[in-house]
């Protein structure tokens, strides 16, 4: 099976950084995504890593080491808005047949 | 463009009726995908359709459970007695070819009581 773990909640101050860390054990590697989900709403894509390093997209990056099954996104500049939960997910081959960690809350306090 | 959409977007429904959720995924994309996202829990994949290939049903969590895409479009999960465990919010997500990224419709909130 896939085994993915990701802190359950965080909670930062507006215009703080978060760092969301993600590890995972699964029986192959075609990628890690990252998700963000607003209460009620739809999954929607942040960030997309296959090769070792950082991916930087404005004030989310996200980093990767397949050698650690280790992943991290990192929010920096935190706004009201980005109180979600961050899905960390693993894609075992190319059919991109998604595994999902739990999910991190993230609180963003005034 | 209009992005993916399910219906209905609530259903409650009493043990042991049969239930059939529906996904229109975006126009033009050949791969569909179907999760569920128990309280408290992430999201479980369930089936996976690419193209006109046989589906990926290894993550139907029993019989009770199956899918269909016709045309290489419109996708139903069929529930078949619906227990109150199947309870959930059923995801349906679609992706071109290439690149990667799956873009998730809104979802089917299921209660069943």
């Amino acid at each position: 099976g896939q085994n993915i773990d990701q802190p359950t909640e965080m909670t930062a101050t507006e215009g703080a950084i978060v760092q969301i860390n993600c590890t995972y054990q699964t029986s192959g590697f075609n990628g890690l995504f990252w998700y963000q989900q607003h209460a009620g709403e739809a999954p929607t894509f942040l960030s997309y890593n296959v090769l070792d390093g950082l991916e930087e997209k404005g004030r989310f990056s996200s980093f990767l080491s397949r050698s650690k099954g280790y992943s991290y996104l990192l929010l920096k500049e935190l706004q009201m808005k980005d109180s979600a939960s961050y899905l960390c997910a693993v894609s075992p081959r190319g059919d991109y047949k998604l595994s999902f960690g739990a999910g991190t809350t993230v609180t963003v306090r005034a | 463009g209009a992005g993916v959409s399910q219906s209905p977007s609530n259903k409650v429904t009493e043990k042991g009726k049969d239930v059939e959720l529906r996904c229109d995924p975006i126009s033009g994309h050949t791969a569909l995908y179907w999760y569920r996202q128990s309280l408290g829990q992430g999201l479980e994949f369930l089936i996976y359709f690419q193209g006109n290939s046989a589906p990926d049903k290894s993550g139907l969590p029993s019989d009770r459970f199956s899918a269909e895409r016709t045309g290489g479009s419109v996708s139903t999960l069929t529930i078949q007695r619906t227990q109150q465990e199947d309870s959930a919010v059923y995801l349906c997500a679609s992706r071109r070819d290439s690149p990667y990224e799956q873009y998730f419709g809104p979802g089917t909130r299921l209660t069943v009581t």
